[in-house]
């Protein structure tokens, strides 16, 4: 079984400031986690992924994120926001760490509930 | 490379109808592919998940005959929603795994989204 929790339904900071979008997983196996930013109306962009290599992920657009096993968190991170990125944020695990066991998988994506990021100028 | 479109990006439509949204893999050949709905201000909720030329696995609290899912060649599937009801209005977006490739990384490719409205 696999959830997602992201702290902070809404997050807003000024543009330049750090940016920290939290976000906790469970799963029953090695999890494959990713962020995902969706604009208004649209489908989702893959902003990074983690797949069992590096625990610090740099994606695109500036974003990276650690993946910290003990914690059991993967939070986003940028240094200085931007204006372009107010959008939603959805961080994701997926059962597919589960193949290394044997296990079969489709790999199903479970959401975390989103976060507003709002910029102020 | 690895895009998904869907159509329409958004349909009207009235209670009783049924009304057929496509998603398809542009570049890639997509062995499976996922069907999620969105609510406002919620999060993803999958529905089903459709492997090429074999019948959908639909989550738990899914009507499959309500949310009927075709997935009939490897750049093609089709989420039909029978007998739509207001309820039913929602934002529903598809998504595809490469074959072979990412797919052993999990990365899904999700197209735009379809905006359904029942009246």
């Amino acid at each position: 079984a696999q959830s997602v929790t992201q702290l902070g339904s809404h997050v807003s900071v000024s543009e330049g400031a750090l940016v920290l979008l939290r976000c906790n997983y469970s799963s029953s196996v090695p999890p494959y986690l990713f962020w995902y930013v969706q604009y208004p109306n649209q489908g989702l962009q893959l902003l990074l992924k983690y797949t069992s290599a590096a625990t610090l992920v740099k994606g695109i657009n500036g974003f990276e994120a650690e993946f910290k096993k003990s914690e059991t968190s993967f939070h986003l991170t940028k240094p200085s926001a931007h204006m372009s990125d107010a959008a939603e944020y959805f961080c994701a695990v997926s059962d597919l760490g589960g193949r290394s066991a044997g296990g079969t998988s489709y790999g199903k994506l479970t959401f975390g509930q989103g976060t507003i990021l709002t910029v102020h100028p | 490379g690895a895009v998904v479109s869907q159509h329409p990006s958004w349909v009207i439509c009235k209670s009783g109808t049924s009304v057929k949204i496509e998603c398809r893999s542009l570049d890639f050949q997509a062995t499976t592919m996922f069907w999620y709905r969105q609510f406002p201000k919620q999060s993803l909720m999958l529905m089903a998940t459709s492997n090429e030329g074999s019948k959908a696995t639909y989550e738990q609290g899914v009507e499959k005959d309500k949310f009927l899912i075709n997935h009939a060649s490897l750049t093609l599937s089709t989420l039909t929603v029978t007998s739509a009801h207001p309820e039913d209005s929602s934002f529903y977006i598809c998504s595809a795994r490469e074959r072979g490739g990412l797919a052993g990384l999990g990365e899904q490719f999700f197209g735009p989204g379809t905006r359904l409205t029942v009246l």
